[in-house]
């Protein structure tokens, strides 16, 4: 059974930082590509970024509103997917996700930016 | 990035009913669409992808269709469980994005 479990979350000042880890089980996390999606209170849902595995490079990918603050890694040996948050605003306030191949979604973790 | 524009926002339906829900995408997508089902306080559930493709263990009630910019999601018999937040969203362009939601709502 698939299973990927995010933990990390909490309350944190504008301007902190925090990192989210996400354990995977139930494949092999090595072959995946994975990603971290969002969802702030009340509204839809919004892709943060996608790191490639390491036989296609490795590549990491961010949307525009994280750009420069987060940071996606993976350490395969793991099985684990880091979301690296720095510069916090109250407008990352969310529940994020770690999700595979579409299919495969953790329970989520919130994040709450607030003084 | 590519928009992704769903209508309409809020579909009302009464069990037993056929619902159709429509994607647009401000540029060309290919066939690279995703349907999600989103129940509160649950994780979002993979319906459709490839456009057309059923996830695995979605029941065939659900079917997807269209390319390019224009795509439907068709849920041919509503059943109770159906009652939930469905998102497109697009995975050909990056940044990945979705549609804002239709929300199917009991009628």
């Amino acid at each position: 059974e698939v299973q990927l479990v995010e933990s990390g979350g909490g309350l944190v000042k504008p301007g902190g930082s925090l990192t989210l880890s996400c354990a995977a089980s139930g494949f092999t996390f090595s072959d995946a590509w994975v990603s971290w999606v969002r969802q702030a209170p009340g509204k839809g849902l919004e892709w943060v970024g996608r790191i490639k595995r390491k036989t296609d490079g490795g590549a990491t990918y961010y949307a525009a509103p994280v750009k420069g603050r987060f940071t996606i890694s993976r350490d395969d040996s793991k099985d684990t997917l880091y979301l690296q948050m720095n510069s916090l605003k109250t407008e990352d306030t969310a529940v994020y996700y770690c999700v595979s191949s579409l299919q495969y979604w953790g329970q989520g973790a919130l994040v709450t930016v607030s003084s | 990035d590519t928009v992704m524009t769903q209508s309409p926002a809020t579909l009302s339906v009464s069990p037993g009913e056929r619902a159709t829900l429509s994607c647009r995408a401000s540029q060309s997508v290919s066939s690279s669409l995703a349907w999600y089902q989103h129940k509160p306080g649950q994780t979002p559930r993979l319906l459709i992808y490839g456009a057309s493709t059923g996830a695995t263990g979605i029941p065939a009630r659900f079917s997807g269709s269209g390319s390019g910019t224009e795509f439907t999601l068709t849920i041919s018999s509503l059943q109770s469980e159906d009652f939930a937040v469905y998102y497109c969203q697009q995975y050909n362009n990056w940044p990945w994005t979705f549609g804002q939601g239709t929300k199917v709502e009991i009628k």
